[in-house]
């Protein structure tokens, strides 16, 4: 089956700390795959993507993530987190439906920031 | 337009009725889609529209959900004999098809439907 894991439903840290979401996907070929950030109330918000070339891919808001295949990991990271950065953090992957990718997410982790 | 513009941003209806979201996409992309979040659930895949083909349909839940797009832009999600457990919120995102980098869909900010 072809399907994205997010094993934390729900991750609390210190501000000022750093961070570490994970994500593991399923999928045979090479995966394009995405995180999404979502505040209350709001739409998706990209934070970054990967295609292909360095496995360690910057994104905005000071995230990056780092792919390794031999894991089929995604996960992203922050070294220091802001309270604003208190939201929910999808992983996603572009699987090849028909002639098409489309996006399949994973269930989400809800990040709380403590002052 | 510069985004993805979706109405109405709340929708509260009665058990029973029809209601209609609508997306606007962001000018000249040709791929839209339907996803709906769930409270406490990712997001789920409804509908998939490309250019001029015929629509991926395959995530509708049930044939009280349908949806169109008109002249490859706006489109319209449907849902007749709305449920209680349609309640959710109704996500829309574009990409413009063909290229890599642009599988990064720009999502709108949704439609909270619930239904009383």
């Amino acid at each position: 089956a072809q399907s994205v894991t997010q094993p934390d439903i729900h991750i609390t840290v210190s501000e000022g700390a750093s961070l570490e979401l994970r994500c593991n996907y399923s999928y045979g070929a090479t995966p394009y795959l995405f995180w999404y950030v979502q505040s209350p109330g709001q739409g998706l918000q990209l934070l970054l993507k990967y295609f292909s070339g360095d496995t360690l891919v910057q994104g905005i808001k000071g995230f990056e993530a780092e792919f390794k295949r031999s894991q089929s990991s995604f996960n992203l990271r922050k070294p220091s987190v802001h309270w604003s950065d208190a939201a929910e953090y999808f992983c996603a992957v572009a699987l090849l439906r028909g002639s098409a990718r489309q996006l399949t997410f994973g269930s989400g982790t809800q990040l709380t920031v403590l002052p | 337009g510069a985004g993805v513009s979706q109405s109405p941003s709340n929708k509260v209806t009665e058990k029973g009725k029809d209601v209609e979201l609508r997306c606007d996409p962001i000018s000249g992309h040709t791929a839209l889609y339907w996803y709906r979040q769930s409270l406490g659930q990712g997001l789920e895949f409804l509908i998939y529209f490309q250019g001029n083909s015929a629509p991926d349909k395959s995530g509708l839940p049930s044939d009280r959900f349908s949806a169109e797009r008109t002249g490859g832009s706006v489109s319209t999600l449907t849902i007749q004999r709305t449920q209680q457990e349609d309640s959710a919120v109704y996500l829309c995102a574009s990409r413009l098809a063909g290229q890599p980098d642009s599988y990064g869909y720009t999502f709108g900010s949704g439609t909270r439907l619930t239904v009383v």
